[in-house]
């Protein structure tokens, strides 16, 4: 069974150019969410997805980003026009369920790297 | 959301125990206490959830006291390969969940 699959791992971009993450979840899984990691600190959330629905978008800066979850298909995080301070890892996790009490762990992906040139 | 606090950083000789303390004085009633582990240039891995008393898996041990204000992740006789960052969460099912900056440790041999 493939863990979150996360592409690419690695992206360069110029400022104003666009870049594009995917994640695909775990099998079974439909529930998705995006973290981002600045250099030596912690993951901080950014938008909660189920299949063609946005659940909880409150940590996603208010302009150039944007998430989907389609119903085929990877979830995708889009950063248009990015600027130098968007260069950071993004991180994807998927659960099997929208993790009421005691559903336990968060699946995460290896990550995606974003420069910004 | 329940503040958590935890050291910046430790170290330990390999074959030792290591306890990294997390404070949460606000925990609510809901709110369950977990336990990730990241690896460089990894995603986290969970480790290890409790809501009160004590928890133990292959890997590792979750002590909470009686108040819940804090909590213990116990890391039996460690070795290299534990070295990571180690992150204490307070949450009730799904939120917004910041993982704060975690307990940098560093296994020596």
């Amino acid at each position: 069974n493939a863990g979150v699959m996360q592409n690419p791992r690695h992206l360069v971009r110029r400022r104003g150019q666009e870049a594009r993450l995917r994640c695909s979840p775990m099998k079974g899984h439909s529930h998705v969410y995006w973290y981002r990691q600045l250099p030596e600190e912690g993951l901080k959330f950014m938008v909660y997805l189920q299949k063609e629905n946005i659940i909880d978008e409150s940590g996603m800066p208010k302009e150039r980003f944007s998430a989907e979850f389609p119903k085929e298909g990877p979830s995708i995080l889009r950063i248009q026009q990015v600027v130098r301070g968007d260069s950071a890892a993004y991180f994807c996790a998927s659960s099997p369920t929208g993790r009421t009490v005691n559903t336990g762990e968060l699946f995460f992906g290896e990550g995606s790297r974003l420069t910004v040139l | 959301l329940a503040k958590t606090t935890q050291p910046i950083s430790m170290d330990s000789y390999e074959g030792q125990e290591v306890n990294i303390t997390c404070s949460h004085n606000n925990i609510a009633t809901n709110d369950y206490i977990t336990w990730y582990q990241q690896f460089p240039s990894q995603g986290p891995r969970f480790i290890i959830q409790g809501y009160k008393t004590k928890v133990t898996n292959e890997v590792a041990s979750l002590f909470i006291p009686a108040d819940r204000k804090s909590s213990t992740l116990s890391l039996p006789r460690v070795s290299l390969s534990d070295t990571a960052v180690y992150y204490c969460l307070v949450e009730k099912g799904y939120q917004k969940v910041t993982f704060g900056t975690g307990t940098k440790l560093q296994v020596i041999p």
